[in-house]
């Protein structure tokens, strides 16, 4: 059981606009950044997302961060058969010992 | 170019032991925390392991904490997870990745080293 919940799936067809929910708690969301991660198939997780709303440079605004209280939402507008992917988010957490932690991720189909 | 490679995976017998590493180049290795992420067959993400550029701070997961040992040797560009005492749950694909200058994200990721803890 992660310590971030995610939708396992999410779906929508191309051009559309889909959004993917993160809740957490106030010792990591409610306290902290927000980050998310892209993973195509068989690749390593890719920085989609950080400080809960900002882009790498080369990330499209298509994608887009937002964060209330103990929840955060990843945006995905124009949706593209290449944005196929798991979806995971993270945050620190003030109430471990360890590093940060991730949602369970969510798998997003392109209809 | 900005590059992290592991190494160091394998087939391993639970209760065995095995030492991960990751090459660092293309950046100042030194300047910059890193961090070990794994990722077991079909699930999610789990943070593993995190430490400083100076290793002044280390923290591990709790499902980790006692059998891993993060470390990394600045002067060879390298970071390592010595991992003992596998169990199967420790089975996974193990990827290094760069905390990002200014914030918390990891914004560089090796292409993973497989693990597979089995008799």
């Amino acid at each position: 059981q992660s310590v971030l919940t995610q939708p396992p799936s999410a779906s929508g067809t191309p051009g559309q606009r889909v959004t993917i929910s993160c809740s957490g708690s106030s010792s990591n969301i409610g306290s902290n950044y927000v980050y998310w991660y892209q993973q195509l198939p068989g690749t390593a997780p890719k920085l989609l997302i950080y400080r809960n709303n900002q882009r790498p440079s080369g990330v499209p605004d298509r994608f887009s961060g937002s964060k209330s209280g103990t929840s955060a939402s990843l945006a995905i507008s124009g949706l593209r058969s290449e944005d196929e992917a798991d979806y995971y988010c993270a945050a620190w957490d003030d109430s471990l010992s360890g590093p940060g932690v991730f949602g369970g991720g969510t798998k997003l189909t392109v209809l | 170019e900005v590059q992290l490679v592991e190494s160091g995976g394998g087939l391993v017998q639970p209760g065995g032991s095995l030492r991960l590493s990751c090459a660092a180049s293309g950046f100042t290795f030194s300047t910059y925390s890193m961090n070990w992420v794994r990722q077991a067959p079909g699930k999610g993400l789990e943070w593993v392991s995190y430490i400083t550029s100076g290793s002044s701070t280390i923290s591990y997961a709790d499902s980790v904490k006692g059998r891993f040992t993060i470390s990394r040797d600045n002067a060879k560009n390298s970071l390592y997870l010595q991992m003992n005492s596998l169990r199967d749950e420790d089975t996974a694909v193990y990827y290094c990745a760069r905390t990002a200058a200014g914030h918390y994200g990891m914004d560089v990721w090796g292409q993973g080293t497989t693990v597979t803890v089995s008799s």
